[in-house]
């Protein structure tokens, strides 16, 4: 039972567009929501997470939105750069600081 | 601050050999360590929760006499693969948290190549 999906395996954007990453979670227990970036060989990077008593967190030019009621997230990169370019993974957490539960991961290619 | 380091980075050794990983917390103090492995092009999956002082709590389907798990210190946490097969071929990485909040962060990975 996959407790956190990205139903987007890819994405392509042109450099200085938005990129909206989607992520949907079945377990209404989650109580932080964390998004990281992964390069080949190596581990994930953290990006920027949230509450589940929030609805928004920004970060620079990352911005994360929580949609409790339907038990989804997005992360908005705005503007995309060339270095965007890798996996992104979303992850769940109960109690900070917790174990991750990751998604599929989405690949996002930035395009110059 | 909050730096895990991970050693080795790639490792390759004979099938029926013992591998050991480690993960150190370098500018903090870790009482719990996780540990996840990554097959290509899939999503990260948690094997075991490594606690300081105490045993490793495995994952379903973990086999904890294969993937032996050591917490002796704050700092430290190692993965010993014991009996290395070709299917143990993969990235491992380990994780921690570093002070408040949800934030964890992870070593840079061991590529395990059995052969």
């Amino acid at each position: 039972d996959q407790q956190v999906k990205q139903n987007s395996p890819s994405l392509s954007v042109q450099e200085g567009r938005i990129s909206i990453l989607n992520c949907d979670y079945t377990n209404s227990m989650f109580d932080y929501f964390l998004w990281y970036k992964k390069y080949p060989a190596e581990g994930p990077t953290f990006l920027i997470s949230i509450s589940s008593i929030k609805d928004k967190n920004e970060d620079g030019r990352f911005t994360v939105f929580l949609n409790k009621s339907a038990k989804h997230l997005s992360l908005h990169i705005v503007p995309s750069q060339p270095g965007d370019s890798a996996v992104y993974f979303c992850a769940a957490q109960k109690a900070a600081g917790n174990k991750l539960t990751f998604g599929g991961g989405t690949r996002v290619l930035v395009k110059p | 601050g909050a730096v895990v380091s991970q050693h080795p980075s790639r490792v390759i050794c004979k099938s029926g050999t013992s591998v050991k990983i480690e993960c150190r917390s370098l500018d903090f103090q870790a009482t719990t360590m996780f540990w996840y492995r990554q097959f290509p092009k899939q999503s990260l999956m948690l094997m075991a929760t490594s606690n300081e002082g105490s045993k490793a709590t495995y994952e379903q389907g973990v086999e904890k006499d294969k993937f032996l798990i050591n917490h002796a210190s704050l700092t430290l946490s190692t993965l010993t693969v014991t009996s290395a097969h070709p299917e143990d071929s993969s990235f491992y990485i380990c994780s921690a948290r570093g002070g408040t909040g949800p934030r964890v962060t992870f070593g840079s990975g061991t590529r395990l190549t059995v052969v």
